[in-house]
């Protein structure tokens, strides 16, 4: 099986840069997404990282290392709305299906 | 932008009775699934289905959930005799079918709550 470990709680200050780190144990994958979720509502596809190195998508970065079992999501310019949860998510099978952390509960303070 | 619609968004429903979960997924996706949430914690994968039939299924997914892709457009889970720790939300997700991972698109949920 896999098993993926997040920190339960991050808190950071409006503008600061946060690293949220997901380090994971599994037999073989395709890659590691990410998802932020606001208050119980629909997760939202952040990144996507099947390589090693860094993905950026505007404020969001995410990065793989596969040799390490690790990965991170690197938020920027933190705005009070990218207070949420945060999930890492190993892509597995070949029908795509996706294991999740337990997410991180990023908390932006003003 | 493309949507994921989920019906109905809150469900109540007395245990041993059958409910179904709706979903709309977006209409040029190949890949659905149904994932579920208890409440605070993580979202688990049930099933995922692909070219009208189950391509892979969790523990979870036992002989009390099905799933049906009845015409074009909907897809439904159906839970044959609910307990209560059915409770959860149910997401539905669909991606496409492209050589890359473009990440799924979830509906809303459906919060079942199992009395």
């Amino acid at each position: 099986g896999q098993s993926l470990e997040q920190p339960s709680e991050v808190t950071a200050v409006e503008g600061a840069i946060v690293q949220i780190n997901c380090t994971y144990q599994t037999s073989g994958f395709y890659g590691l997404s990410w998802y932020q979720q606001h208050d119980g509502g629909a997760p939202t596809f952040l990144s996507y990282n099947a390589l090693d190195g860094l993905e950026e998508t505007g404020r969001f970065s995410s990065f793989l290392s596969r040799s390490d079992s690790y990965g991170y999501l690197l938020l920027q310019e933190l705005q009070m709305k990218d207070s949420a949860s945060y999930f890492c998510a190993l892509r597995t099978g070949s029908a795509r299906q996706l294991t999740f952390g337990s997410g991180t509960q990023l908390t932006v303070l003003p | 932008e493309p949507e994921v619609t989920q019906t109905p968004s809150h469900q109540v429903t007395q245990m041993g009775q059958e409910v179904i979960l709706r979903c709309v997924p977006i209409s040029n996706h190949l890949y659905f699934y149904w994932y579920r949430q208890i409440l605070g914690q993580k979202v688990e994968f049930l099933v995922s289905f692909y070219n009208n039939e189950i391509s892979e299924k969790s523990e979870i997914f036992d002989d009390q959930f099905s799933v049906e892709r009845p015409d074009g457009s909907n897809f439904t889970l159906k839970i044959r005799s609910t307990k209560l720790e059915d409770s959860a939300m149910y997401f539905c997700a669909s991606s496409g079918a492209g050589a890359g991972f473009e990440g799924y698109t979830f509906g809303s949920g459906t919060r079942l709550t199992v009395v």
